[in-house]
């Protein structure tokens, strides 16, 4: 069951430009969000996230936005650096961390 | 401050076979997590402890997985017998507690190829 989806699995920007990743999630239940991002043949690392009772969280150049009348939220990269290239993952809980469900990831490429 | 410690980084084998993996999380963390990432798909938690008591199993296959988390510190995952749609990466994670900011630490991972 894919309670979390993230529909793009790659995106290309230019370097300086604005990178927006998007997540959708199924589950009303789900009252923390959060985006981690990942290198090749590292694990995972936390970036951002988002308590359901805001609707923007912003940490230096990373901003999240959640709607959750759509159940839908996204990541703002501002500006665009080639350290970002990555993938970037949307996560979802509900009670806490019990139970984090995680979306496919989508690639981000920052070209110089 | 150390991060999360898995091992082996890599491993082959023949389906049939069996496999264990080691995790050891930060210090003092209560939570230890294993998730399968199966190529092209999101993290899938397998099992939850807190500390050496199961919070959740729900989605472990317990005919061939297992894992155990002795003294509520190191943890091992063994897959016996191994079947080719096991390959994946099997992250171990960590948290500070259950019902804190939701924040886990990853390991780099355990990359498992059945042949």
């Amino acid at each position: 069951d894919q309670q979390v989806k993230q529909n793009s699995p790659s995106l290309s920007v230019q370097e300086g430009r604005i990178s927006i990743l998007n997540c959708d999630y199924t589950n009303s239940m789900f009252d923390y969000f959060l985006w981690y991002k990942k290198y090749p043949a590292e694990g995972p690392t936390f970036l951002i996230s988002i308590s359901s009772i805001k609707d923007k969280n912003e940490d230096g150049r990373f901003t999240v936005f959640l709607n959750k009348s759509a159940k839908h939220l996204s990541l703002h990269i501002v500006p665009s650096q080639p350290g970002d290239s990555a993938v970037y993952f949307c996560a979802a809980s509900a009670n806490n961390n019990n139970d984090m469900r995680f979306g496919a990831g989508t690639r981000l490429t920052v070209k110089p | 401050e150390a991060g999360v410690a898995q091992s082996p980084r890599y491993k082959i084998i023949e389906k049939r076979q069996s496999v264990a993996f080691w995790c050891n999380p930060i210090s003092g963390h209560a939570t230890l997590y294993w998730y399968q990432q199966i190529l092209g798909q999101g993290p899938k938690l397998l099992i939850q402890f807190q500390n050496n008591g199961v919070v959740d199993d729900s989605q472990l296959p317990k005919d061939r997985f297992s894992a155990e988390r002795l003294k509520g510190v190191d943890s091992t995952l063994k897959i016996q017998p191994a079947k080719l749609e096991d390959s994946a990466v099997y992250l171990c994670a960590s948290s500070l507690s259950t019902g804190t900011t939701g924040e886990l630490f990853f390991g780099e991972g355990s990359r498992l190829t059945v042949l």
